[in-house]
Parts: C-alpha cells; structure tokens; sequence
C-alpha cells in the first residue's frame, strides 16, 4: 500500500498567521491519464472529514480561498494563507491513485 | 444539499453481526460510486470496501474481507454494510462516503461500533 505521510503532525499557529501543511507518497501519484488523485480532508472537532480540496489543487465549492494546494509526484503541501478560529482541526492527505486509497495520519492544526 | 445519514452502529460481542445502513439524499445515487471508511484513534482513517453503481464491482481491504459484505439499493437510495465474525479491531466510528475511489466527495456524520465482550 502507498504509505502518506504528513508533517508536522501538530500545528500551532497564531490567528490570521499562514500555515503549511507538507504530505509525502512512498509511490508517485501520477496516474495514466497525467493527474495527481491527491485530496485533502479537513475534519473539525466532533464533525465527520470534509473535503476541501481534490487532484492536488482544485478547490471543493464553499471552500474559501485562503485554502491552497500544491505539489506533483510525491510531494504536496496544502496551504492556509491566513489562519481563522474555524480552520481548527485536523487535516488529511488522501491518495486515489493507487489501489487501496490510503490517507495520511493527520495534522491537528490548533491555535496558539 | 448532500447528506449521508448512517445507522446501526452499536455494540457487538466478538464473533457477532452488526448491519450499518447509510441513506443518502440529494445525490444523484444510482450513478455514485460509494465507499465505507473507518476511523480509529490509534490507525487513522481507513477505507475498507467500495462498491460501483451497479454493483458490479466491489472491492474490499484485506482487513474485513470475507467477514464484510457491502451492498446497494439504488431504489431506496442506500448502501449497507453486513459486518460479520467482528474482532475488537473492527471497533471504530464508520463512515458512509460517496465519490468513488479517487474523490470521496461527501461523508456521512458517522456510527460507532465497540466490539467488546
């Protein structure tokens, strides 16, 4: 299995501050047909995961714009421009490449 | 709007059955595909089954196959999960998901099962 792996796994950051989440593959995630099937999941306290971004950088409707991803290959980051009480949380990394999807470990992004 | 409700989480003896049920509204479900995910402290988030449309394809994680079964009803909008032979590990909160498996789009809030004797 493709194994994620996310960094930092805990994330203090000072309101209206960017943050920077960084989630490396053991295996590319190129697919046959050129994209990246990377998404990141955002899941606040006591809430079910909710998708925030898909294929590295496409933004899910209703996400705001402070929220970006980047990356190819095996090397992707999800950045927030500028850190709001409501992006507490943990955030996931999710491959869709290979077979079986895997996810990352979590980054719990919390406010200092 | 999108929703995913589960039911039939609980607690279960080890060796037992539980059947988890998700009904879906607001999508377009006879074409989604749709995934079961669990989620447990210690490992994290956890795709264990996916299932086609049609269930014509159905795949499972080497942790719950030949104990699971996914199923479909397209009419009644809903996917199950018969869980059977259950270990302590299975015990997590289940997650109902549509999009497939690249997207995962949309999650359900959640059931918790607790294999415990």
């Amino acid at each position: 299995d493709v194994v994620m792996t996310q960094s930092p796994l805990s994330l203090p950051v000072t309101l209206g501050q960017p943050a920077s989440i960084s989630c490396r593959s053991n295996q590319s995630l190129v697919y046959s047909d050129g994209y990246n099937y990377l998404n990141w999941f955002q899941q606040r306290p006591g809430q079910s995961p909710r998708r925030l971004i898909y294929r590295v950088s496409v933004r899910d409707s209703g996400v705001p714009d402070r929220f970006s991803g980047s990356g190819s290959g095996t090397d992707f980051t999800l950045k927030i421009s500028s850190v709001e009480g409501e992006d507490v949380g943990v955030y996931y990394c999710m491959q869709g490449t290979h077979w079986p999807p895997t996810f990352g470990q979590g980054t719990k992004v919390e406010i200092k | 709007e999108v929703q995913l409700v589960e039911s039939g989480g609980g607690l279960a003896q080890p060796g037992g059955s539980l059947r988890l049920s998700c009904v879906t509204y607001g999508l377009g479900f006879s074409v989604f595909e749709m995934n079961w995910v669990r989620q447990t402290p210690g490992k994290g988030l956890e795709w264990i089954s996916y299932i086609s449309g049609s269930s014509a394809t159905i795949y499972y994680a080497d942790s719950v196959k030949g104990r699971f079964t996914i199923s479909r009803d397209n009419a009644e909008r809903s996917l199950y999960l018969q869980m059977n032979n259950l270990r302590a590990e299975d015990t997590a909160v289940y997650y109902c998901n549509a999009g497939g498996l690249r997207f995962f789009d949309h999650w359900g809030q959640g059931t918790p099962v607790t294999v415990s004797s």
